[in-house]
């Protein structure tokens, strides 16, 4: 059963638009949450990360919120570049899981100029 | 400074074939992971390693997997006898180890094809 989820597979956005994607979990005892961004060919790359003591974290045109109460986060990406078109993962961790990372099945963004 | 680095990039080989799989960690940092990417899984936690020791490995498909880390700096992910089903993509990563925070550092990956 997977612990993170990422329901939507796919998303296209038109170049200049809010990117939203967004992630589950359903383990209470995560209580850090990291977003990454992987090219084609490529390994993934640290994109953003939030703990659980907040709910938004903004780094440049991105911002990840967190709902604790609903176990979701969202990643939005403002304005939304071709360049940012790649499959995005959700990541979970927690301390008492072992400081492992717990991975949803990514969402590949396509950004249309 | 170099990153985490894995050997082969692609490996090609055929059903039955011993498959080994190789990745320098970035200097210093005391936790590896190996992770698989498959089109149907997403990436899956196959073992990782704090201090040269497993901790969790768990997400190992079977016994026909097997990893090592005989230092800090190399560990291997082997695969005997190999089948078409553990065609993916095979990623390692490191962590600075410490408390509840900092990011993984992953390779380019090892893409690896069983005929």
């Amino acid at each position: 059963d997977q612990q993170v989820k990422q329901n939507s597979p796919s998303l296209s956005v038109q170049e200049g638009r809010i990117s939203i994607l967004n992630c589950d979990y359903t383990n209470s005892m995560f209580d850090y949450f990291l977003w990454y961004k992987k090219y084609p060919a490529e390994g993934p790359t640290f994109l953003i990360s939030i703990s659980s003591i907040k709910d938004k974290n903004e780094d440049g045109r991105f911002t990840v919120f967190l709902n604790k109460s609903a176990k979701h986060l969202s990643l939005h990406i403002v304005p939304s570049q071709p360049g940012d078109s790649a499959v995005y993962f959700c990541a979970a961790s927690g301390d008492n899981y072992g400081q492992n990372f717990v991975f949803g099945p990514g969402t590949r963004l396509s950004v249309l100029p | 400074d170099a990153g985490v680095i894995q050997s082969p990039r692609h490996e090609v080989t055929e059903m039955g074939q011993e498959v080994t799989l190789r990745c320098k960690p970035i200097s210093g940092h005391n936790s590896l992971f190996w992770y698989r990417q498959t089109m149907m899984r997403g990436l899956e936690l196959l073992i990782y390693f704090n201090n040269n020791v497993p901790i969790d490995d768990s997400g190992m498909p079977e016994d026909r997997f097997s990893a090592k880390m005989p230092n800090a700096s190399f560990s291997t992910l082997k695969i005997q006898p190999s089948e078409p089903r553990d065609s993916a993509v095979y990623f390692c990563a490191s962590r600075d180890r410490g408390p509840n925070t900092g990011e993984l550092f992953f390779g380019e990956g090892s893409r690896l094809t069983v005929l």
